[in-house]
């Protein structure tokens, strides 16, 4: 069955603490898998996109790794600030599905 | 970048009256867009495929009649929440393919339509 499963729910940080937000998934056959931020009461806005052949991918203060061997990805947010807090969405498409995982709600703290 | 809109942004309505979302990308041409339903702390959920001139899809669980898509141009999709009532309220957002495949597929997301039925 095809999966997408994140991790911690939620969390909470202070401003300027980095994080990491994880990502497993059960989908195959793989084509990429997608780092999403949606703020509350808006759309999601890409941040990454990864391919198989890909393990690391950045803009600006966010991270994104891939192990596509053993089908898990990360999100690292460097210094993060108050603007940072969000939903963040895992997405994963395979050949015609795109599974959306239930997302990390992270709320920064001044 | 690829933008998509949609309108209204909000829309509050009576038991029973039917809505029209619009969803529309500004500045490529889509040939599928995707309609979502998402409810408070939950993720989103497809609800139907839209194809340019051609019949939608339709997720498991989603009245088709219902909930009405119209893909008429390359730029614009509409849902129709017909006969809305209090738990159709949600947040509906729509999202867009470019027409110009590539290898990476992705979407382009619309900032959502919340839906209030009273």
């Amino acid at each position: 069955k095809n999966q997408v499963e994140q991790s911690p729910q939620s969390l909470i940080i202070l401003e300027g603490k980095n994080c990491t937000l994880q990502c497993n998934y059960t989908v195959s056959p793989f084509s990429n898998l997608r780092w999403y931020k949606q703020d509350t009461g808006r759309g999601p806005v890409s941040l990454t996109i990864m391919t198989f052949s890909e393990n690391t991918k950045s803009n600006g203060r966010y991270t994104a790794t891939l192990d596509a061997d053993t089908k898990q990805s990360s999100l690292h947010i460097t210094a993060s600030q108050l603007s940072d807090s969000a939903s963040y969405i895992c997405v994963v498409s395979a050949r015609d599905k795109i599974i959306f995982g239930k997302g990390t709600r992270l709320h920064i703290l001044p | 970048g690829a933008v998509v809109s949609q309108h209204p942004s909000w829309v509050i309505c009576k038991s029973g009256t039917s809505v029209k979302i619009e969803c529309r990308s500004l500045d490529f041409q889509a040939t599928t867009m995707f309609w979502y339903r998402q409810f408070p702390k939950q993720s989103l959920m497809l609800m139907a495929t839209s194809n340019e001139g051609s019949k939608a899809t339709y997720e498991q669980g989603v009245e088709k009649d219902k909930f009405l898509i119209n893909h008429a141009s390359l730029t614009l999709s509409t849902l129709t929440v017909t006969s809305a009532h209090p738990e159709d309220s949600s947040f509906y957002i729509c999202s867009a393919r470019d027409r110009v495949p590539s290898s990476l597929d992705e979407q382009f997301f619309g900032p959502g339509t919340r839906l209030t039925v009273l």
